[in-house]
């Protein structure tokens, strides 16, 4: 039990649809990465949020967006889905941006029709 | 940039047989490596990280090791219940506050199936 709650487990849209998925850290925990994981691939970083600002992206497109809630509650936001988007997401919480790796949720499984 | 590559893909091995997965990496500059188990459709579970070239770590029939170039996980008399994804990921170090990388990256994984 990590202390990272993900929302919901699972989810089926339509292409072209927009999706907020839910992630509630641990208390005190200041950042959150949200990752993205194709099946049979290791989690790629999407972005990263500490103290309510985006502290760092990897390589996805701006219809990738985020927020952070000062009550350690975050939200991924996609716009536009595609089906390539279909994927595992994860998101993990740390107490500052250099001590990550530690605490994963279990994932919201998207699935784009 | 980073890269993390992980071998084999997958492997089978019958209850009690002890193997080897392996990591290796490349980092400007390494903060820490770490070793995740993933059962399907669940997020990666913590089970190591490595800071530094010759650290060791363990955990019941896991062990860690860490050379300047490449990790090993091994599993010593491994049971079906072991059987899940390893995951290998690395985090830079000092570059690590540049935009895109504070972050984690991730090798694809070793698939790993034990039967009894």
């Amino acid at each position: 039990e990590t202390g990272v709650t993900q929302s919901p487990t699972h989810l089926i849209k339509t292409r072209g649809q927009q999706v907020t998925l839910r992630c509630s850290s641990q208390s005190g925990h200041n950042t959150v990465s949200w990752y993205q994981q194709a099946l049979g691939q290791g989690p790629q970083f999407i972005f990263q949020y500490y103290r309510e600002e985006e502290n760092g992206r990897g390589n996805f497109p701006p219809r990738f967006s985020g927020l952070q809630f000062p009550n350690y509650s975050s939200e991924l936001n996609v716009n536009a889905l595609e089906l390539d988007d279909s994927a595992l997401y994860l998101c993990a919480s740390s107490l500052t941006p250099r001590l990550i790796g530690a605490f994963f949720g279990q994932g919201t499984r998207l699935t784009v029709v | 940039e980073d890269q993390v590559t992980q071998s084999p893909e997958a492997l089978r091995l019958q209850e009690g047989e002890s193997s080897s997965l392996n990591c290796s990496y490349t980092v400007s500059g390494l903060r820490g490596l770490f070793w995740y188990r993933q059962d399907p459709g669940k997020g990666p579970e913590f089970l190591f990280t490595l800071y530094s070239a010759g650290e060791e770590k363990e955990k019941e029939r896991l062990k860690a090791t860490l050379t300047k170039k490449e990790s090993f996980l091994h599993i010593t008399a491994p049971k079906p219940e072991d059987s899940a994804t390893y995951l290998c990921a690395v985090q830079a170090e000092g570059l690590s506050w540049r935009v895109g990388r504070r972050a984690l990256t991730f090798g694809s994984g070793t698939r790993l199936q034990v039967q009894p």
